[in-house]
């Protein structure tokens, strides 16, 4: 199984850039690098996700690193509606998340102080 | 666009009843998927229904079980309920599940057996 290593927990200041960090040393070249996270007493949320270059949405940015064996979430400015649990999945035909099936790890608890 | 609705939101049940849950995906979904949350076990990955058909499976016993109907639309099945079942359960949608796409959350039903 192609797994990844996030820190158990991390802590911002609001309006303050964060950057959450994900290892994949054992990702395949087919492997999307998934993000999800989950605010209180809610089902997961889609994040972002990417394959190889680095990408951008409304709600974030995913750095990609060149070997691809490592990626960072960032949230511009962090809000406290942005405090939740954030998953980093890796999906792919060697990863087994295929289809629709998530093997969720313990993710990384967001804290935003205000 | 509605998004995926799961019913009912709570339900309290007794040990050695069963129980069926509902998911109604996304319109124009295929993909369901279900999932349990615990606090001890985090996020698990139960089951992934496609066309009708269970496409991936997770590792729970055969109490667990599903089902999807010609409209997407897919129910989950607990029978002879154990305290062990008490928790989270989300079901996601998506378009086909291939690895590129994201994956939409309900908001789960909570389930309590005493």
């Amino acid at each position: 199984d192609a797994k990844t290593t996030q820190p158990n927990s991390m802590e911002s200041n609001e309006e303050e850039p964060v950057h959450l960090p994900c290892n994949h040393s054992t990702i395949s070249g087919t492997d999307y690098i998934h993000w999800y996270r989950q605010l209180p007493s809610q089902g997961p949320e889609y994040v972002i996700h990417g394959l190889t270059s680095n990408v951008n949405n409304r709600m974030a940015s995913l750095a990609i690193a060149e070997d691809r064996k490592s990626s960072t979430l960032i949230l511009h400015r962090a809000t406290l509606r942005d405090a939740a649990v954030y998953y980093c999945i890796l999906r792919g035909v060697t990863s087994y998340n295929q289809g629709g099936k998530l093997i969720f790890g313990q993710g990384t608890e967001l804290s935003v102080k205000p | 666009k509605a998004g995926v609705t799961q019913t009912p939101r709570y339900l309290i049940k007794t040990r050695g009843q069963q129980v069926t849950l509902s998911c109604s995906p996304i319109s124009g979904h295929r993909s369901v998927s279900w999932y349990q949350q615990t606090p001890g076990q985090g996020l698990q990955f139960l089951f992934e229904y496609f066309s009708e058909t269970q496409r991936n499976k997770g590792n729970f016993p055969g109490r667990f079980s599903g089902r999807q109907f010609s409209n997407s639309r897919s129910e989950m099945n607990v029978s002879t309920l154990e305290l062990g079942d008490s928790a989270l359960y989300l079901c996601a949608s998506s378009r086909t599940g291939t690895t590129n796409e994201k994956l939409f959350f309900g908001s789960g039903t909570q389930l309590s057996v005493l």
